[in-house]
């Protein structure tokens, strides 16, 4: 049972556009992660966020926790060739050390 | 630091042998994870350690599966007999104690792709 549903799947944009990648569960999450994957390489964490409504900046990029801690989304305002990657969320529930990853959302950014 | 260290990247081999994947952690972490990744299911956890003890083991998928910690400086992952199905990306991540937000980072390693024929 996949508890973190990830969509879109898939997205191919043109640089300079925006986009939003949404991360959704019915279970209630202490903590919720996101990473980006480079093909050949590990998952690499961008933000973690343990408040509901908690938003977080980092650079181009901003993450956003739901308030009831079941959500999250990730916006990207104008994307470039070097946001190309597969978009992970990861969510731990309370008084546990796992995470739990979602389905992923592959980003294509085309110059 | 060299971050977290898999050995080997690719492993080719066929079905019924055995297979031994290898992790070195981060120096310090006291948290180390195995995980497995392929197209149909994602990224799943199989095994993580706290202070070299399995604390979770229930992601292994069968018996055929095994985890080792012998010291904070290395573990195996080890799969007898392998089978077609077992063809993935394993990684292996480490982390150190949650910190005071109630989380922890974990840093993965680059993988080790599995091919079984």
């Amino acid at each position: 049972t996949q508890l973190l549903e990830q969509s879109p799947q898939f997205l191919s944009i043109q640089e300079g556009e925006n986009l939003t990648v949404y991360c959704n569960s019915s279970s209630v999450f202490s903590s919720l992660q996101w990473y980006r994957q480079e093909p050949g390489e590990g998952p690499v964490l961008l933000v973690t966020v343990v408040t509901g409504g908690e938003v977080k900046k980092l650079k181009r990029l901003t993450f956003q926790f739901g308030d009831a801690r079941k959500d999250s989304s990730l916006h990207i305002t104008a994307a470039q060739p070097g946001d190309t990657g597969l978009y992970l969320c990861a969510g731990a529930r309370a008084g546990t050390y796992k995470y739990i990853f979602g389905t992923g959302t592959r980003l294509k950014v085309l110059a | 630091d060299a971050g977290v260290i898999q050995s080997p990247r690719h492993e080719v081999t066929e079905m019924g042998q055995e297979v031994t994947l290898r992790c070195k952690p981060i120096s310090g972490h006291d948290y180390l994870f195995w995980y497995r990744q392929t197209m149909m299911r994602g990224l799943e956890l199989l095994i993580y350690f706290n202070n070299n003890v399995p604390i979770d083991d229930s992601g292994m998928p069968e018996d055929r599966f095994s985890a080792k910690m012998p010291n904070a400086s290395f573990s195996t992952l080890k799969i007898q007999p392998s089978e077609p199905r077992d063809s993935a990306v394993y990684f292996c991540a480490s982390s150190f104690s949650y910190v005071s937000s109630g989380s922890y980072e974990q840093y993965f390693g680059p993988g080790t792709r599995l091919t079984v024929t």
